[in-house]
């Protein structure tokens, strides 16, 4: 069965930490996003990357960063974290032949 | 890209067909209509994705009229593990479906 996984479910830091958070896919898949879902905003894509070491921001890049230097890791990075980065952050994945998103189960992240 | 229009919340009852219709009056020609499926504290999974006019499979039905302005979902006899949050998501399979636009879906939540 193919997956996403996501380093951490959970996760603490502190106003100013910067923070890392890492998606790994096993399906050999080019495209990898990473996405922030809010209560009433839905999903917002922040970034998406096409092949190694390529990205795109999507609509709400303010903030990240990220990277990807092999093809089944992509990282999000909180240059320094701020308390209205509180949320969870889903990552995704994607062959470039279909439409079908897989997904990892999140990461709850808590700014304080 | 064509923007989406769902009802943000549908209520149901457990053995009942349930209906989900979604608007896409900018859809482009080749565009396809594909919906997801998020439960509380997981990323959003693919359930079913058509063209034009009908597509079954073992989960639900899409119907999509001819002029492919709208798409409806179908869910038959629903049980309370379908409650959930369902994306309708339109794009074609190039470069541009990177960038889906999920908002903020329609939530079902189905009684007993």
């Amino acid at each position: 069965d193919v997956k996403v996984t996501q380093s951490s479910r959970y996760l603490v830091k502190r106003t100013g930490e910067k923070v890392f958070l890492e998606c790994v896919q096993d399906m050999d898949h080019e495209n990898m996003f990473w996405y922030r879902q809010d209560p009433g905003l839905g999903l917002r894509l922040i970034y998406f990357s096409y092949d190694v070491k390529m990205k795109e921001k999507g609509d709400i890049p303010e903030g990240y960063s990220v990277s990807r230097e092999k093809k089944e890791r992509f990282s999000l990075i909180l240059e320094s974290a701020s308390t209205n980065q509180t949320s969870m952050y889903l990552c995704a994945s994607r062959t470039g032949t279909n439409y079908g998103y897989t997904f990892g189960s999140g990461t709850r992240l808590t700014v304080v | 890209l064509a923007k989406t229009t769902q009802p943000i919340s549908m209520d149901s009852y457990e053995g009942q067909e349930v209906n989900i219709t979604c608007s896409h009056n900018n859809i482009a020609t080749n565009d396809y209509i594909t919906w997801y499926q998020q439960f509380p504290s997981q990323g959003p999974r693919f359930i079913i994705q058509g063209y034009k006019t009908k597509v079954t499979n073992e989960v639900a039905s899409l119907f999509i009229p001819a002029d492919r302005k709208s798409s409806t979902l179908s869910l038959p006899r629903v049980s309370l593990s379908d409650t959930a949050v369902y994306y309708c998501l339109v794009g074609d399979m190039g470069y541009n479906f990177n960038k889906f636009y999920f908002g903020s879906g329609t939530k079902l939540n189905v009684k007993p």
